[in-house]
């Protein structure tokens, strides 16, 4: 199916476990986007990418780390999981042409006991 | 201070009000104003999006941004039950619309 996805869909895991959550987009968007939405704080960008294999921080890209040897695929590590980290995790992609261009995938959210 | 404020609410209206969504914002970089929708449990999706100062409509919905007060408002007529979201306002300084900075976003219930 064409679009962005976004898996698991739900995760618990322990304080000092490494997560990976996975994002695919299937239109082939050139800049792709990890994103986490608190209450209060609405939604920060962690770590976003131009194109593949060029990856820049966010606003809040501390205990994260990021990827992307295919342009299809951005993947976010947890490399030592936090409970500050317990959070929504939302994915977007887009090509470069106009806010219209940029969709969000479902989120993925995730609880660190 | 938070680049882009915006009311949390909850706000509740009944059906067929107009209802008015706003945020401010400090960065006088941005030129970009969007606002976008988000259902429980669901990803945001784009509403509207304006560029600089001006109104733009859309059906029942009006963004509008005054860039000299820093102003950004969306405006809903005919409110509908399936208007019930979270709203999210966000702006950006670039056209390729990364680091986009958002609103905390605005609890919207539209009651029957």
């Amino acid at each position: 199916d064409a679009g962005i996805t976004q898996s698991p869909r739900y995760k618990i895991t322990e304080t000092g476990r490494q997560v990976t959550l996975m994002c695919h987009q299937t239109w082939s968007h050139s800049y792709m986007f990890w994103y986490r939405q608190d209450l209060g704080h609405g939604l920060r960008l962690i770590y976003y990418s131009a194109a593949a294999d060029i990856t820049d921080k966010g606003e809040v890209p501390d205990g994260y780390v990021v990827s992307r040897s295919k342009t299809e695929n951005f993947p976010l590590t947890l490399e030592s999981a936090t409970r500050s980290q317990t959070s929504v995790y939302f994915c977007a992609s887009s090509d470069n042409a106009g806010p219209e261009t940029q969709y969000f995938g479902p989120g993925t959210r995730l609880l660190v006991l | 201070q938070k680049e882009v404020e915006q009311d949390p609410g909850p706000l509740s209206v009944p059906e067929g009000a107009i209802v008015s969504l706003n945020c401010t914002y400090s960065n006088s970089a941005f030129q970009y104003f969007m606002w976008y929708r988000q259902y429980s449990r669901k990803g945001p999706e784009l509403l509207m999006y304006t560029y600089s100062s001006g109104n733009k409509e859309d059906g029942r919905f009006t963004a509008q941004v005054d860039k000299s007060s820093k102003y950004i408002s969306l405006f809903i007529r005919d409110s509908q039950p399936s208007d019930s979201a979270t709203y999210l306002c966000a702006g950006t300084s670039n056209f390729g619309n990364e680091k986009l900075t958002f609103g905390t976003g605005t609890r919207l219930t539209i009651i029957p």
